[in-house]
């Protein structure tokens, strides 16, 4: 049974540092993962999508890697913004097309 | 302006009450999801919907009931028999369940709290 797991839970960060989300899965047979933010009380922003084939995608400060073997995926954020403070997840789907989220990676950048 | 739409946003009901939140979509797309977000949880699978007429349980069904009579509607009840059924209710949308290439579009959310 497929599991996803990001680490860390929370993260705080000052204003215009890079950082990196992490997401592994235990099941490396994955068609693609996908990015998505969260805001407070709000739905979901679909990020990145990356499919299982690529290693990278990028999106103006947003770059996502895809490590299949590992089970490993990262969100690179370059030079943080205030406005980046959200809660960050991750999902892959299973054969019916339902996605399996990680728990999240709430992230906190400071003026 | 293409997207998916819920509504209502709050939604309050009482004890041994039916609610219906609806879940709208102009992306054309054939599947459609329904997720349950609780905190500390995450996210799970209610109902899906891979073609019109058609629907299928997902990880936490019971309680709660879907149809999909149009491709652009999939609207959920929520019955008296959901125990627990404060949250935070996702719609989602994709071209198709085909796991080749399935990114998944997010509706705003409906937060329904029981009194």
């Amino acid at each position: 049974k497929q599991e996803v797991t990001q680490i860390p839970a929370a993260l705080s960060v000052p204003e215009g540092e890079n950082l990196v989300l992490n997401c592994s899965f235990t099941d490396s047979a994955i068609y693609n993962l996908q990015w998505f933010r969260q805001d407070p009380g709000k739905g979901l922003t679909s990020l990145l999508l990356i499919q299982s084939s690529q290693r990278e995608q990028t999106s103006g400060r947003l770059n996502a890697s895809l490590d299949k073997s590992s089970g490993r995926s990262t969100l690179y954020i370059a030079a943080s913004q205030p406005g980046d403070s959200a809660t960050y997840l991750c999902a892959v789907p299973d054969n019916t097309g339902k996605l399996i989220f990680g728990q999240g990676t709430t992230l906190q950048v400071k003026p | 302006d293409g997207g998916i739409t819920q509504s209502p946003k709050y939604l309050f009901r009482k004890e041994g009450q039916n609610v219906t939140l609806s879940c709208e979509q102009n992306l054309n797309h054939d599947a459609m999801y329904w997720y349950r977000q609780d905190p500390g949880q995450g996210l799970r699978l209610i109902y899906y919907s891979q073609i019109v007429n058609d629907f299928q349980k997902g990880d936490i069904a019971e309680g709660y009931s879907v149809s999909r009579e149009k491709k652009e509607s999939f609207p959920l009840t929520v019955t008296s028999a959901q125990k627990n059924p404060t949250a935070f209710y996702l719609c989602a949308s994709s071209m198709s369940s085909g796991v080749s290439y399935n990114e998944q579009f997010f509706g705003p959310g409906t937060r329904l709290t029981v009194l």
